[in-house]
């Protein structure tokens, strides 16, 4: 039972380039969630999965674009990286959402020259 | 919408000293409330949560905190810290009318000298 995993656990970008952050759980559980940490200001959600099949904007969604793949992954899309997206992505997940602690996966730290 | 505030962004304590970080959030429905530690180079794991009931609840490693509703408070304590408490502490408030979203503190430093 791995939890929450995510890959890559590092990477550099340049401006303009894309990719797509992977993460997946073996938990049966039915929400995920995307946030990113910065120094200082805590986690950020970017994007949640409710359930399979649905997705909703969190609190800093620019820039971002997720898919929701199956009831096991979650993967996060920058189309077009920029330097202020250099952080450390997150992803978590719940059983479903509401009075539910959230299990975290174990980052991935990008930076965007 | 819901905030937390976390007062302190740095707390620096010798090994046995008493641990008290702050926690306060802004809503005015029912709220679940959780703490979570980073230790160094790991990833957010729950250190402790309230959701109904007793307002003293306690958590792994000795840990425990009290929610005062009256003040919108949830501190963590810990009577004798150790070097090994030495992470990052997040506290973090969910709404249950909010669809279970999560929002966090900027989180609070702790460093135990040995």
């Amino acid at each position: 039972n791995a939890g929450v995993t995510q890959t890559p656990k590092f990477q550099v970008l340049k401006t303009g380039q894309s990719m797509t952050l992977q993460c997946a759980q073996d938990m049966n559980h039915n929400s995920m969630y995307w946030y990113r940490q910065d120094p200082g200001m805590g986690l950020r959600l970017i994007y949640y999965s409710a359930s399979e099949g649905t997705t909703d904007k969190g609190e800093v969604p620019n820039g971002y674009n997720v898919s929701r793949l199956n009831k096991r992954e979650f993967s996060l899309r920058l189309e077009s990286a920029a330097p202020s997206q250099t952080s450390v992505y997150f992803c978590a997940s719940t059983p479903r959402t509401g009075a539910y602690e959230q299990y975290f996966g174990p980052g991935t730290r990008l930076t965007v020259t | 919408a819901q905030s937390v505030s976390q007062h302190n962004h740095h707390v620096i304590l010798s090994e046995a000293a008493s641990l008290e970080l702050g926690c306060n959030y802004s809503y005015g429905g029912t709220v679940n409330l959780f703490w979570y530690v980073q230790y160094p180079g790991q990833h957010l794991q729950l250190l402790l949560k309230y959701f109904s009931g007793d307002p003293l609840v306690k958590g792994i490693k000795g840990f425990e905190a009290e929610f005062i509703k009256s003040k919108f408070s949830f501190n963590l304590r810990k009577p004798s810290v150790q070097w090994s408490d030495t992470a990052e502490y997040f506290c973090a408030v969910n709404a249950r009318a909010n669809a279970g979203k999560s929002t966090f503190g900027d989180g609070t430093t702790l460093t135990v000298k040995p």
